[in-house]
């Protein structure tokens, strides 16, 4: 079975840049979570989507970061403008509706200079 | 809302020992319990999750954990490690019933086993 496929690993831009970050979710999983793992942390949720609906944003900072999912499976974020602080891991995970059990991608680790 | 305490930020221990990871959780609603590996540069792994019944859960890699309401914990346990098991754990809650997973996550305990 294929897990969740993130894209791409790693990414160095520039503050005040802007940058994007797709996700595929594993087949059948109508849940998708994007996560923001900051050195020495754990993961804190930005934002949940059911199918294309949003469930949960409310840590999402909406003044830079959006996400989509259009058609209820690929997901995409974008941060515009970057900051330092955004400097991070960003985790995607998906999972079956209804049940409590996450798959999490490998991440893409953002460095902004 | 709901938090959850790593008290450790790095448990160091030789190979073949026995390894506690403590976890505190606080609630003021009924919480899903869960331990998360993650290797270097690696998305996390589900070890075990506790949802109802029997307070001791088994999960993958030789792993346990045991949930107890009235000191809020969900300590993971093992009684043997292995180099391999070398990695960084986190503890997360989610609440009961809400027909979504919203995980809470601690902010993780290393684990550093030496041969």
């Amino acid at each position: 079975e294929a897990g969740v496929a993130q894209s791409p690993r790693y990414k160095i831009i520039e503050k005040r840049q802007s940058v994007a970050f797709w996700c595929n979710p594993i087949s059948g999983h109508a849940t998708l979570y994007w996560y923001q793992q900051i050195l020495g942390q754990g993961p804190k949720l930005l934002i949940q989507f059911q199918n294309n609906g949003v469930v949960d944003d409310s840590q999402l900072p909406k003044d830079r970061f959006s996400a989509e999912r259009l058609k209820g499976v690929d997901s995409t974020l974008k941060i515009q403008p970057a900051k330092l602080e955004d400097s991070a891991v960003y985790l995607c995970a998906s999972s079956f509706t209804g049940t409590y059990e996450a798959f999490f991608g490998q991440g893409t680790r953002l460095t902004v200079v | 809302a709901q938090s959850v305490t790593q008290l450790d930020s790095q448990v160091p221990v030789f190979e073949e020992a026995p390894v506690e990871l403590r976890c505190n959780y606080s609630s003021s609603v009924s919480v899903y319990l869960f331990w998360y590996v993650q290797y270097p540069n690696q998305g996390l792994q589900l070890l075990l999750k506790y949802l109802s019944g029997s307070t001791l859960v088994k999960g993958i890699n030789g792993f346990e954990a045991e949930f107890n309401k009235s000191q809020t914990s969900f300590h993971l346990r093992k009684p043997s490690v292995h180099i391999s098991d070398t990695a960084e754990y986190f503890c997360a809650v989610s609440e009961v019933n809400t027909g979504f997973q919203k995980l809470v996550f601690g902010t993780g305990t290393r684990l550093l086993v030496s041969p």
